[in-house]
C-alpha cells in the first residue's frame, strides 16, 4: 500500500493564481482530512469529509474548496492565492471510526510570493 | 467548538529522565478520543498514543503513558528512559465521535545527551 499520498511536493504560485492539492489514499478509508500547519504551529483543520460526495468545514475554510467524488481522493482548490496560504498542507485519512488513528501524507510547501 | 491548550512551547529532558508534557482541552461532547503525535524534523506525523474518553484507564504504549483526567479535561502524556531519538515536536489531538479533529500547537521536546 502506498498509504496517503499528496501532489505536488512544493509549489510556488503568484498572488491570485490557483491551482489544486492532490490526494489519494489506497487503504479504503472513509474519513479524509486537510490541515495546514503554519511555522512552529499546530495543524489546523481546513475541510473533512466522512465519505463520498459528504464534505464539512474546519476551523479555517476561508479561500479552499474541496470535493470527494470517491473514497480515494480527496482534492484542495484554492482559489485567488494569497500570501497568507503560505503554508506546509497535510492530508490525512482514517478509517469509518473516530477512535483510529490519522494517517498523513508527506505533506505539500505552497509558497505564495 | 472543541479547542485544545497546549501550554508548554518547550520542553527539555536529560537522556534517560522523565518528562511530562501538558495537554487540555475543552469539549461540550462526552464520547470522544484523544491523540499524541509525533513529528520530527522529517514532518512526518507519527501516533505515539491514544485514549478513548469512556476508558478510566490510562493507556500505555512501551516507554509512552498518558494521565487522563476527564473531569479536569486533561491529557497530559509522560515519557519515560527518555532516548535521543525522542526529539520533536508532540501535538496533543481531540476527535470527536463524529470525526471532526483538533489539534494543539504543539510542543518542541529537546532531549539533552
Amino acid at each position: 500500500n502506498a498509504g496517503v499520498t499528496q501532489t505536488p511536493k512544493f509549489r510556488i504560485l503568484k498572488i491570485g493564481q490557483s491551482m489544486t492539492l492532490q490526494c489519494a489514499q489506497d487503504m479504503n478509508h472513509n474519513y479524509m482530512y486537510w490541515y495546514r500547519q503554519d511555522p512552529g504551529m499546530g495543524l489546523k483543520l481546513i475541510y473533512y469529509s466522512v465519505g463520498a460526495g459528504i464534505t464539512d468545514k474546519g476551523e479555517v475554510p476561508n479561500g479552499y474548496n474541496v470535493s470527494r467524488s470517491t473514497t480515494e481522493d480527496f482534492p484542495l482548490r484554492l482559489e485567488l492565492a494569497a500570501p497568507s496560504q503560505t503554508s506546509v498542507y497535510f492530508c490525512a485519512s482514517s478509517p469509518g471510526q473516530a477512535t483510529y488513528e490519522q494517517y498523513f501524507g508527506p505533506g505539500t510547501r505552497l509558497t505564495v510570493t | 467548538a472543541q479547542t485544545v491548550t497546549q501550554s508548554q512551547p518547550e520542553m527539555s529532558v536529560q537522556e534517560a529522565e522523565t518528562v511530562t508534557l501538558s495537554c487540555t482541552y475543552d469539549t461540550s461532547e462526552s464520547d470522544y478520543y484523544l491523540f499524541w503525535y509525533k513529528q520530527p524534523p522529517s514532518r512526518q506525523m507519527i501516533l505515539v498514543i491514544r485514549q478513548e474518553a469512556y476508558k478510566q484507564q490510562n493507556a500505555t504504549e512501551n516507554r509512552f503513558s498518558v494521565n487522563f483526567q476527564k473531569a479536569a479535561k486533561s491529557f497530559s502524556l509522560k515519557i519515560s528512559d527518555s532516548q535521543l531519538g525522542d526529539a520533536a515536536m508532540y501535538f496533543c489531538a481531540y476527535r470527536s465521535n463524529a470525526g471532526k479533529s483538533t489539534f494543539g500547537d504543539g510542543t518542541t521536546l529537546t532531549v539533552k545527551p
